[in-house]
């Protein structure tokens, strides 16, 4: 089963500054489609979680700029370049490549 | 508004069985893959099963392979999840998901799942 390795696990934040998540697999994410499945996840507090990027760097509809996502084969980040308050949560990568998908540990964003 | 809105989760004691239901509106149903994914309390998320848009492709997570089963009735835009043989373990928040492209990109409230005798 591919693992996936978020770190750091905990990022205390400064408001209007930048954060930065890495993602790392246990195994290469490039579908035999030559697509690459990994999504980043925001789940605030007690909410469901909402996709965030898809495919490595694609930012889901009504998704702000500040967010970016980058990376290839087994190594991904979650870029936010200037952190509010409401990004206050949860943060995690999934892969859908491999069956099972799996998801990473979770990020947690502390201001 | 699309939209999903899960249903079923109660209280049940270990080796019991419970059905989760999810309904969904404001799109095709039927044109997505769907999936189950569960979060226990204070923990991280966990895949649980898919299936495709006409049930001929059907997954599940190792951890519930044979107790639980996924399946959708797309003329009542209605997806579920058969429990069987519940373990405390299985105690957790179900959430319903749309698959667009490999990608989550519709989540329901989710309805808490709970294994306890």
């Amino acid at each position: 089963d591919i693992v996936l390795t978020q770190t750091p696990l905990s990022s205390p934040v400064t408001l209007g500054q930048p954060a930065s998540i890495s993602c790392r697999s246990s195994q290469s994410l490039v579908h035999s489609d030559g697509n690459t499945y990994l999504s980043w996840l925001q789940q605030r507090p007690g909410q469901p979680p909402r996709l965030l990027i898809y495919q490595i760097s694609n930012r889901f509809s009504g998704v702000p700029d500040r967010f970016s996502g980058s990376g290839a084969g087994t190594d991904f980040t979650l870029k936010i370049s200037r952190v509010e308050v409401e990004d206050v949560g949860v943060y995690y990568c999934m892969q859908a490549t491999h069956f099972p998908h799996s998801f990473g540990q979770g990020t947690r964003l502390e201001i | 508004e699309v939209q999903l809105v899960e249903s079923g989760g109660v209280v049940v004691q270990p080796g019991g069985s419970l059905r989760l239901s999810c309904v969904a509106s404001g799109f095709t149903f039927s044109d997505y893959t769907m999936h189950w994914v569960r979060q226990a309390p204070g923990k991280g998320l966990q895949w649980v099963s898919l299936i495709t848009w006409n049930g001929g492709v059907i997954k599940y997570a190792d951890s519930v392979k044979g107790r639980f089963t996924i399946s959708r009735d797309n003329g009542k835009n209605s997806l579920y999840l058969q429990m069987n043989s519940l373990r405390t373990e299985d105690t957790a928040f179900y959430y319903c998901t749309k698959d667009t492209s490999n990608a989550f990109d519709v989540w329901g409230q989710g309805t808490l799942a709970t294994v306890s005798s």
